[in-house]
């Protein structure tokens, strides 16, 4: 089945800083979306990007179809961006089903 | 407001005695979907439906079941849970879009403890 690898596992920031999360996978793709879980456990969509570039706020997304990787920016980080950031898929085929990434885990310190 | 609910949110039980959890969506999605989460294993899926009475297989089905009889609810039933179904749960939900999905909407999660 498909892979969906995420990059770095984890992560320690500095506020203010710039950072970039990376999502491979191995096979074409129906969707992908990017997410925030929270410290209390909450999951929140950030994006929803099968292809393109999309922007909101502080952060950006980019997905490459074609090259089978999608990107996300998270610029001029708060502590309040700590958590862990997963990418979902819904592969091509193989019916509906969705595969996580294992998540990258943002520290941000103040 | 639109919304995914779960009941209950916490819920500590004994092997083998029956449960069901429940997840309900007010955006008359067409796609609803069981995950679960656990430490070093990540988010993997359980079940899915793609319409009423139409439910596939996840990842991680051993142990669970599913019933879609009604588009908004899809609950999620322990017959006789056991200590390595303890686990955090979430449930999902989204429209059908081509040959895929749009994006996918969750509920708060359902941390359940089978001792």
């Amino acid at each position: 089945g498909i892979q969906v690898e995420q990059s770095p596992p984890d992560l320690i920031l500095q506020e203010g800083a710039n950072s970039t999360l990376r999502c491979n996978f191995s096979d074409s793709v129906n969707n992908l979306q990017w997410f925030h879980q929270n410290p209390w456990g909450q999951l929140i969509n950030l994006f929803y990007i099968p292809s393109g570039t999309k922007q909101n706020g502080r952060l950006s997304a980019t997905t490459v179809a074609t090259e089978r990787y999608s990107l996300l920016y998270i610029s001029s980080s708060q502590t309040t961006d700590s958590g862990v950031y997963f990418c979902a898929v819904v592969p091509h085929t193989g019916g509906f089903k969705t595969i996580f990434g294992a998540g990258t885990r943002l520290f941000v310190k103040a | 407001e639109a919304q995914v609910t779960q009941n209950p949110r916490y819920l500590i039980t004994v092997t083998g005695k029956k449960l069901t959890v429940t997840c309900s969506q007010n955006m008359n999605h067409e796609y609803m979907s069981w995950y679960r989460q656990d430490p070093g294993l990540g988010l993997r899926q359980i079940y899915y439906s793609m319409n009423v009475e139409v439910t596939d297989k996840g990842d991680v089905p051993e142990g669970y079941k599913v019933s879609r009889k009604e588009k908004r609810n899809f609950p999620l039933i322990l017959e006789s849970p056991s200590p390595n179904q303890t686990s955090l749960y979430f449930c999902a939900s989204s429209a059908r879009r081509g040959q895929g999905t749009s994006e996918q909407f969750f509920g708060p999660g359902t941390r359940l403890t089978v001792l």
